[in-house]
């Protein structure tokens, strides 16, 4: 069963907007990844966020972590037409052996 | 260097018949993952191999699946006896596992599978 939840489940923006999209999860994480999937295509990881980590900042991208409210948000700034994709965070174990992908949000940038 | 690749990228079958999927990792790569990806889903976890082992085959839904990984490289999903609930994309993920949690899995760009 998946553990993550995103939402919301599809987000639609004009070209230069904000997105941000969030994931609540279960159980107590090592760390929390954020992956992104174009249509027909395998994933491709973004951004990793330990439990002790509050924020992080890649590019563009912003995650922050909330290990109380056991929630993660990812902000991706400036949007363009190519951030088009299906973004889903992915729960880690601290065993490591399995992550845990939600439902993912399906991400429109309209040029 | 190469990815991880993984063939056929479609499969199309028969409900009964049996079906292998493979998944070349990154060379190196000690960890090897499968996922399982309904139509808008997230991936599902099915199997994790460290080396030739499988370490963890706790997301196998039943005994129709079946994965090996003899040589601590290439790996094969086997599912036998197919139903069409098996149709999905299946993903291949493999990771320079170092025993960190942190490791980033690089992901195959699947195998769609099709059962009629």
């Amino acid at each position: 069963s998946q553990q993550g939840e995103e939402d919301p489940q599809a987000l639609s923006i004009q070209e230069g907007e904000n997105a941000t999209m969030n994931c609540s999860y279960k159980t107590s994480i090592n760390n929390l990844q954020w992956y992104r999937q174009n249509s027909g295509r395998g994933l491709v990881h973004l951004i990793l966020i330990r439990s002790n980590e509050r924020e992080k900042h890649s590019g563009r991208l912003r995650v922050t972590l909330d290990t109380s409210k056991k929630s993660s948000s990812l902000l991706i700034t400036a949007s363009r037409a190519a951030d088009t994709a299906s973004y889903f965070c992915a729960t880690v174990t601290n065993t490591g052996n399995q992550f845990y992908f939600g439902t993912g949000t399906s991400l429109t940038v309209i040029p | 260097g190469a990815g991880v690749s993984q063939t056929p990228s479609n499969k199309v079958t028969e409900k009964g018949k049996y079906v292998e999927l493979r998944c070349d990792p990154i060379s190196g790569h000690t960890a090897l993952y499968w996922y399982r990806q309904s139509l808008g889903q997230g991936p599902e976890f099915l199997i994790y191999f460290q080396g030739t082992g499988a370490a963890d085959d706790s997301g196998l839904p039943n005994d129709r699946f079946f994965a090996v990984r003899p040589e601590g490289s290439v790996s094969t999903l086997k599912i036998q006896r197919t139903e069409r609930g098996d149709s999905a994309v299946y993903l291949c993920a493999s990771s320079n596992y170092s025993g960190a949690s942190t490791d980033t899995q690089y992901f195959g760009p699947g195998t769609r599978l099709t059962v009629l």
